[in-house]
């Protein structure tokens, strides 16, 4: 019964690759978010998605391309790996504005 | 421009002592304000809303608009409170554009 759920759990890549994260939502909610957690622990959007249009783009590298299939999906793909991309990448959902819903995090570590 | 500071990186409190964790913004429109919570290397989740005036694990939150304020206070910490704790501010209505602020760290000891 996992509302929002994220594939890998765990990622470590070299620099230079590029590499995907997956974001499913099972709440039927109609936006989707991408956030970074760096290793202070703060917390950035990155992209939100709502009905499958891109509403917010926050300044981030272009080698982060969100795609969102259809509303219950929301991907991030990754280009060109840096040292610095490393840091914990959560998708989040939400219904016409109301409480968003965190998934459980992708650890991704950049060698 | 939106923006929230939790001025708190880290706070330690004694179990059964009484707990608050600072908020403060800054937002022109009406704002709408939430509490989120992350435990150990888990996911975020949302803990307060202040439209809803709840009390959630025994944490409240009150809106002062004239302190521009949104502090969470807990009367008597538990050792499981121990967490990062987020507040976050959004246009009123709507929680499309959430900004976090940095975050604090609270560590209960027993």
């Amino acid at each position: 019964d996992t509302a929002v759920s994220q594939t890998p759990k765990y990622l470590v890549t070299q620099m230079g690759n590029d590499k995907s994260i997956k974001c499913e939502q099972n709440l039927g909610h109609d936006t989707m978010y991408w956030y970074k957690q760096d290793s202070k622990k703060f917390l950035k959007i990155m992209f939100s998605y709502n009905n499958k249009e891109l509403i917010i783009n926050e300044t981030v590298p272009n080698r982060f391309s969100p795609k969102s299939p259809d509303k219950a999906h929301l991907n991030l793909h990754i280009n060109s790996l840096e040292l610095g991309d490393s840091a914990v990448y959560f998708c989040a959902s939400s219904q016409s504005g109301k409480s968003q819903y965190f998934g459980p995090g992708t650890r991704l570590t950049v060698l | 421009a939106q923006r929230v500071t939790q001025p708190e990186k880290l706070l330690s409190v004694f179990k059964g002592a009484p707990v608050e964790l600072k908020c403060n913004y800054s937002y022109s429109g009406s704002p709408e304000l939430f509490w989120y919570v992350q435990y150990s290397r888990q996911r975020l989740q949302l803990l307060l809303r202040h439209i809803s005036r709840e009390s959630i694990k025994g944490f409240t939150a009150d809106l002062n608009k004239g302190e521009t304020s949104f502090h969470l206070k807990k009367p008597f910490a538990q050792e499981e409170d121990s967490a990062m704790y987020y507040c976050a501010l959004g246009p009123s209505g709507s929680a499309r554009q959430l900004t976090f602020g940095s975050g604090t760290q609270l560590t209960v000891l027993p």
